[in-house]
């Protein structure tokens, strides 16, 4: 079956600008999170999902970072007036979610963001 | 914090079997994952552990002692394609979210 997609797979962009990073999760998985990691570093929490709602933001770093799900599916993370210190890869990952035990997360490939 | 600790750099023979260690503490723990990462990929999931003692899995074991906050990954007739980075996560109650916290991972390099 397939996994989790995520596009692009690359994204340059410049200094101030707007971009928007998708992510396509497993089917049925209900369960969606956005990390960030930076090289030599392991991936860091950004944002959780069950079903449509943002159930834990705490991990966003800022206002000018934002994450939707709007039909419980794909999930698009929006990063406003981007600055140099946002390059890393994105990364995003679904689970089923279960009452108390956490679930094996499956990653997606990743967007590599490089702002000049 | 919630520190994730993982030696840096291993090295290991082609054939040999080498443990990687991780310790975490342990206030609010639910589980602790290890995940694959190869350079310029995406880690890929290897093992969950929530009680005490040893998963077995193919070459890939990985053992969990909660009282110590401890846990090993074992892999054994390590082969060239071994070489990667070997993430170690934690998942704790209580973030409402069962986010991971990742350690920094530790670099395996699988020699002849």
């Amino acid at each position: 079956g397939a996994g989790v997609s995520q596009t692009p797979s690359n994204k340059v962009t410049e200094k101030g600008k707007y971009v928007e990073l998708r992510c396509d999760p497993i089917s049925g998985h209900t369960a969606l999170y956005w990390y960030r990691q930076s090289l030599g570093q392991g991936p860091e929490f950004l944002i959780y999902f069950q079903g449509t709602g943002a159930a834990d933001d705490s991990g966003l770093p800022n206002d000018r970072f934002f994450a939707v799900r709007p039909e419980g599916s794909v999930s698009t993370l929006k990063i406003q007036r981007t600055e140099r210190g946002d390059s890393a890869v994105y990364l995003c990952a679904s689970s089923y979610q279960g009452p108390k035990l956490a679930h094996a997360q499956f990653f997606g490939p990743g967007t590599r963001l490089t702002v000049l | 914090g919630q520190n994730i600790d993982q030696p840096t750099e291993m090295t290991a023979t082609e054939g040999a079997i080498v443990q990687i260690n991780c310790t975490y503490q342990t206030s609010g723990f639910n589980g602790l994952f290890w995940y694959q990462q190869h350079a310029g990929e995406a880690p890929t999931f290897l093992s969950y552990n929530v009680l005490d003692g040893l998963e077995e899995k193919g070459r890939f074991s990985s053992f969990l002692s909660r009282s110590k906050g401890y846990s090993y990954l074992l892999l054994k007739e390590l082969q060239m394609k071994d070489s990667a980075s070997y993430l170690c996560a934690v998942s704790y109650s209580g973030a409402g979210s069962y986010q991971l916290t990742f350690g920094k991972g530790t670099k395996l390099s699988v020699i002849p």
